[in-house]
């Protein structure tokens, strides 16, 4: 299986931080890497497809980058809707694995 | 609109199956693979597995090959994971979710499976 691995796990950040959180494969997955944003007891909701493409409706403060095995998802400005928890997801491979998540604190 | 509406709540002893519904609505069910994601309380998202719905062929996840089984019935636009041989640590939210084409995704509400003697 193709592990992915986040960092950092959590962070603390402020209202208008820029924050940049990333993904690493353990062999090359193209850009078939997408990043999801989840709230507390809701489904998780997709930011970003195919590295960094952003899906219809998200606000273009966040971004992605990447290819290969290494990718960065940023939030250019925080807003008080970002803090959540994010995951990169590959689908690369027909056995999909998620990253750790990292979780994203108000400081 | 697409919809994934999926079964309620369980609660079931260790050892026993669960078996979770998903009904899709508002597109061609047998067009797009279905997968299953799994959350246990204050843990990452975990794949589980993806199912054609058109010819009924599976991909599981390595981890839950031998318990996990997925299945469905096109005639009413449902797909089911059913695992087996239930332990504690099964105890989690089970998402399905429609595969991602483009920007499109859709996830079911998730159903809490409670695994507990």
């Amino acid at each position: 299986d193709i592990q992915m691995t986040q960092s950092p796990s959590s962070l603390s950040a402020s209202v208008g931080d820029r924050v940049t959180i990333t993904c690493r494969a353990s062999q090359s997955i193209s850009t078939h890497l997408n990043w999801y944003q989840q709230k507390a007891g809701k489904a998780p909701k997709l930011l970003i497809y195919a590295a960094s493409s952003l899906q219809s409706g998200v606000p273009s403060r966040f971004s992605g980058s990447g290819s290969g095995t290494d990718f960065t998802l940023t939030i250019s400005s925080l807003q008080p809707e970002d803090f959540a928890t994010y995951y990169c997801q590959q689908s690369y491979s027909a056995q999909i694995t998620f990253g750790q998540g990292t979780r994203l604190e108000i400081k | 609109q697409v919809q994934l509406v999926q079964s309620g709540a369980e609660v079931k002893k260790p050892g026993a199956s669960v078996k979770v519904s998903c009904k899709a609505s508002g597109y061609i069910f047998t067009g797009y693979y279905m997968h299953w994601v799994r959350q246990a309380p204050g843990q990452g998202l975990e794949w589980m597995g993806r199912i054609n719905p058109n010819s009924g062929g599976t991909n599981y996840a390595q981890k839950f090959q031998g318990r996990v089984t997925m299945t469905r019935d096109t005639s009413i636009s449902t797909a089911y994971m059913e695992l087996s041989s239930l332990r504690s640590d099964d105890t989690a939210v089970y998402f399905c979710a429609r595969e991602r084409t483009g920007d499109e995704d859709y996830w079911g509400q998730g159903t809490l499976v409670t695994v507990s003697s």
